[in-house]
């Protein structure tokens, strides 16, 4: 079965630094991209970026250039999303997704989610 | 504000017809971009619904369907069900952003 499982719920300060993952399975991690969206609180979907393992070729989207950093290791089949610094502004749900084959952007495979919580 | 606009909500009642229309410009829809369509049930992820602007995945009811058509597409939906209740995205591709871009959403209500 092809799946991406995400890492779970985080709580942190502003400031402080997070690094969420999505491992892949059942398929080869390397010739799909995946993409990271953010969804708000009552909000809509939002493309941040995408990143292809194979090579780690990465594309950001303008809004998201330099407020995060996308990687993966294909040695373990994992994309990650990362920030360095942490404001109340990026409490959000993230999600990681796979298209539905490797030339497409239409994304058929989710992972179920990773919630973050930014309070002081 | 996206830059693939759709109305913020629609509704229906059981058995109707109702779409969903999804508005870009020459340097999305307009270019050619294929156009994809999710749907988002409360609490969950999104699931693609049509994709490469008419396609159903495997196991999505034939009662969505998807159209382009110059700079616009639509999702329509037959037989609306009370389990359709739902948020519903377009996707297309972006040549000003180089990426894929979101509308920015729209909320079906069954009544």
């Amino acid at each position: 079965e092809v799946q991406l499982v995400q890492s779970g719920a985080e709580v942190k300060k502003p400031g402080e630094s997070l690094k969420i993952s999505c491992k892949g399975s059942g398929y080869s991690f390397t010739t799909y991209w995946i993409g990271w969206v953010r969804q708000m609180p009552g909000k809509g979907l939002e493309l941040m970026g995408i990143i292809y393992p194979g090579d780690s070729d990465t594309r950001y989207s303008p809004s998201f250039q330099g407020q995060v950093t996308i990687s993966a290791d294909k040695s373990i089949s994992t994309a990650y999303l990362q920030w360095s610094s942490l404001k109340a502004s990026d409490t959000a749900m993230y999600y990681c997704a796979r298209p539905k084959y490797s030339s497409s952007d239409a994304f058929d495979i989710w992972g179920q989610g990773t919630i973050v919580t930014v309070s002081s | 504000q996206s830059v693939l606009t759709q109305p913020p909500s629609v509704s229906g009642a059981p058995g109707q017809r109702v779409t969903i229309s999804c508005t870009g410009s020459s340097s999305n829809i307009g270019a050619g971009y294929d156009v994809h369509w999710y749907q988002q049930l409360p609490g969950t992820a999104p699931k693609l619904l049509i994709y490469d602007n008419s396609n159903r995945p495997s196991g999505v009811p034939d009662r969505f369907s998807g159209s382009k058509s110059g700079t616009s597409a639509s999702l329509a939906i037959t037989g609306l069900q009370a389990e359709d209740e739902a948020d519903y995205y377009c996707q297309s591709y972006d040549s000003s952003l180089s990426g894929p871009v979101f509308g920015g959403g729209t909320k079906l209500t069954v009544l």
